[in-house]
């Protein structure tokens, strides 16, 4: 397994203001994703954190609103910018292992936006 | 594209019943992953139980057990004696058998266990 540690765990913000979410891994890991999930509803992946190079953006997802960093192999931020209500929603940290299949969670930040 | 498709937004079992969570996916490929996570209020994603395609068997841990029909592409997950911490949301995923591919999750199905 692995023990992700996620800060903050929740954050009150203004309106154009930018937060960044730190995700800490207790050991090395190939891969490191970040996932944002709206009330009520399932996982939408963001992207994936790529050590070294720059993140790898799904559809819909911008390294303008959303930049990734990943300096080594056990940490990552994510900074959600000029922040809208609409970016209100938990953002979670997953790792997963060399020639693993499974992906472990943080425990999310909780993120609501005034 | 690979889809997950979980219909049953919501579900209610009692204490120490059972309670089946349907899943169907649909894919072109032949080897891969399906797993079943679940998120209790406290919104940690915890793994419930994986399964991987090319065995037939079923996979169980403890109470929890999956009925895998690759044909139908169909992937339920039974919980027998369910207890009150069983209440959360559960979401089925999928993932390509490549060490790069990404989890596909469906939209979950909210359990509720009643005393």
């Amino acid at each position: 397994s692995a023990v992700i540690s996620q800060k903050p765990s929740r954050d009150i913000c203004q309106r154009g203001t930018s937060l960044t979410i730190q995700c800490q891994v207790d050991s090395q890991v190939t891969m490191m994703f970040w996932y944002r999930q709206q009330p009520g509803q399932s996982l939408t992946l963001i992207a994936t954190a790529n050590q070294g190079s720059e993140a790898t953006y799904e559809s819909g997802f911008v390294i303008d609103k959303f930049p990734i960093s990943r300096p080594n192999l056990t940490f990552s931020t994510l900074t959600v910018s000029n922040m809208s209500p609409e970016d209100s929603s938990i953002y979670l940290c997953s790792v997963r292992r060399a020639g693993g299949d499974i992906q472990y969670f943080g425990a999310g930040t909780r993120l609501s936006v005034l | 594209a690979q889809t997950v498709t979980q219909s049953q937004p919501e579900m209610s079992v009692q204490e120490a019943e059972t309670v089946t969570l349907s899943c169907t996916y649909d894919t072109s490929e032949n080897n891969y992953y399906l797993f079943w996570y679940k998120q209790p209020p406290s919104r940690q994603m915890i793994l419930v139980i994986r399964q991987e395609a090319y065995k037939q068997q079923n996979a169980t841990e403890n109470r929890f057990s999956v009925n895998f029909q690759k044909a139908a592409k169909s992937f339920s997950l039974k919980i027998s004696d369910s207890q009150l911490g069983d209440t959360a949301m559960y979401f089925c995923a999928f993932m390509k058998h490549e060490s790069t591919d990404k989890l596909i999750f469906g939209t979950g199905t909210r359990l509720q266990v009643f005393p």
